[in-house]
Order: structure tokens, then C-alpha cells, then sequence
């Protein structure tokens, strides 16, 4: 199964942006991620998918400062503005055969 | 509007049972697969389980075989997570989600499901 990896945490300026950053374990990086924001208290909230060639859904209501990208087998989710908002852990998620796995998260905190 | 609503959690003691439903409105459920996941206090995200829409194709978690059911109810538009021996490890938010597969593209609001004496 494959195994997916995040930094534990991130931070970056109001206004400023940021790249995080989900890798996906050997042999497995062709496979479609999605990004989920979860704010604080909050339920998780669906972001978008990213294929492995870098083609990004979003969904609906996600601001246009959201973007995806991957270059082998990193996956990128990156924020283009930070808005206060935006400070969350950010988990992302796939889905192998029988089993949905998500990687551990990346708490971003805005400064 | 699309929209899961998870209701039964609570507090329960160990070795109980607890049976959750999560209520789904706004799109069409008996072609949706769906899922429970699972969010202990201060961690992560954890897969529980997953139905398909005809109920016919059914995966569950390893460490959660046997003690934890998934069914549905396409007449009804809901989704249920029977749970058996429950244990402190279990305590949890326990979210209900549609995926279009093979991702989640929506969650409900979670219900607290605290297993303690």
C-alpha cells in the first residue's frame, strides 16, 4: 500500500504564499491524490484531486488562490495569498484497491 | 443543498455498542459511495470503512475487522456504523463521507464517540 507523507507543520505570512508538499511512497507515485482542509473545531473540508500529471479539480467554493501541481511523486497543494482563514491542518488522501489512506497532515499557521 | 448529517455518538463504556447514522441530503445517494473516518483527539485523519452505492462491494479498515458494520439504507438516504467491543482507542470523531471514487469529495459534521468508564 502505498504510504503518504507530509511535513508536520508550515507557516508563512499573511498575504504571502506557500507550497505544501504530500509524497507519495515508491512505486506509487502516478496515483490521484485529493486535499482536505480541516480549520480548527471544524470538519474536514474537500479541496480538490490532483492527478499525477498535475491536473487539479476543485471544489465547489474554493477560492481561486488554491492550486495543485505534482512533479513525480510530490504533490503540491499551494496557496497564492494567505488569508487568516487559511490556518489549518491540511490533509491529503488516496485510495488503494481496498483501503483509503491519508497522510499524517501539515498544520499551516499564518503569521 | 449537499449535505451529511452524523448523529448517535456519545459516551460509552468499554465493551459497548453504539450504532451511528448519517443522514444524507442534496444529491443522489443510492449511486454514492461512502465512508467512515475517524479522528481521535489532537490526530489525524483514519479511514474506517467504505460501501459502494448497490452495498454490494463493502472495505474496512484491518485493525477494525470484525468489531465495526457498515450498511446503508438507499431508501432511506442513510448510512449506519454499527460498532461492537468498543475500547478507549476507539474514542473519536467519526465522520461520515461521500467519496466520487476513488476520493472524498464530501464530509459531514462528525459525531463525538467517547468510550470510557
Amino acid at each position: 500500500q502505498p504510504v503518504l507523507t507530509q511535513s508536520s507543520s508550515a507557516s508563512a505570512s499573511l498575504g504571502s504564499s506557500v507550497k505544501l508538499t504530500c509524497t507519495l511512497s515508491s512505486g506509487h507515485s502516478s496515483y490521484i491524490i485529493a486535499w482536505h482542509q480541516q480549520q480548527p473545531g471544524k470538519a474536514p473540508r474537500y479541496l480538490m484531486r490532483l492527478e499525477a500529471g498535475g491536473t487539479y479539480n476543485k471544489g465547489s467554493g474554493v477560492p481561486d488562490r488554491f492550486s495543485g501541481s505534482s512533479s513525480g511523486a510530490d504533490h503540491y497543494l499551494t496557496n497564492s495569498n494567505l488569508q487568516s482563514e487559511d490556518e489549518a491542518d491540511y490533509f491529503c488522501e488516496t485510495w488503494d484497491r481496498s483501503a483509503r489512506l491519508f497522510g499524517g497532515g501539515t498544520k499551516l499557521t499564518v503569521l | 443543498e449537499v449535505q451529511l448529517v452524523e448523529s448517535g455518538g456519545g459516551l460509552v463504556k468499554p465493551g459497548g455498542s453504539l450504532r451511528l447514522s448519517c443522514a444524507a441530503s442534496g444529491f443522489t445517494f443510492s449511486t454514492s459511495n461512502m465512508n467512515w473516518v475517524r479522528q481521535a483527539p489532537g490526530k489525524g485523519l483514519e479511514w474506517v470503512s467504505s460501501m459502494s452505492g448497490s452495498g454490494t462491494s463493502i472495505f474496512y479498515a484491518d485493525s477494525l475487522k470484525g468489531r465495526f458494520t457498515i450498511s446503508r439504507d438507499n431508501a432511506e438516504n442513510s448510512l449506519y456504523l454499527q460498532m461492537h467491543s468498543l475500547r478507549a482507542e476507539d474514542t473519536a470523531v467519526y465522520y461520515c463521507a461521500r467519496d466520487v471514487h476513488p476520493l472524498i469529495d464530501i464530509w459531514g459534521q462528525g459525531t463525538m464517540v467517547t468510550v470510557s468508564s
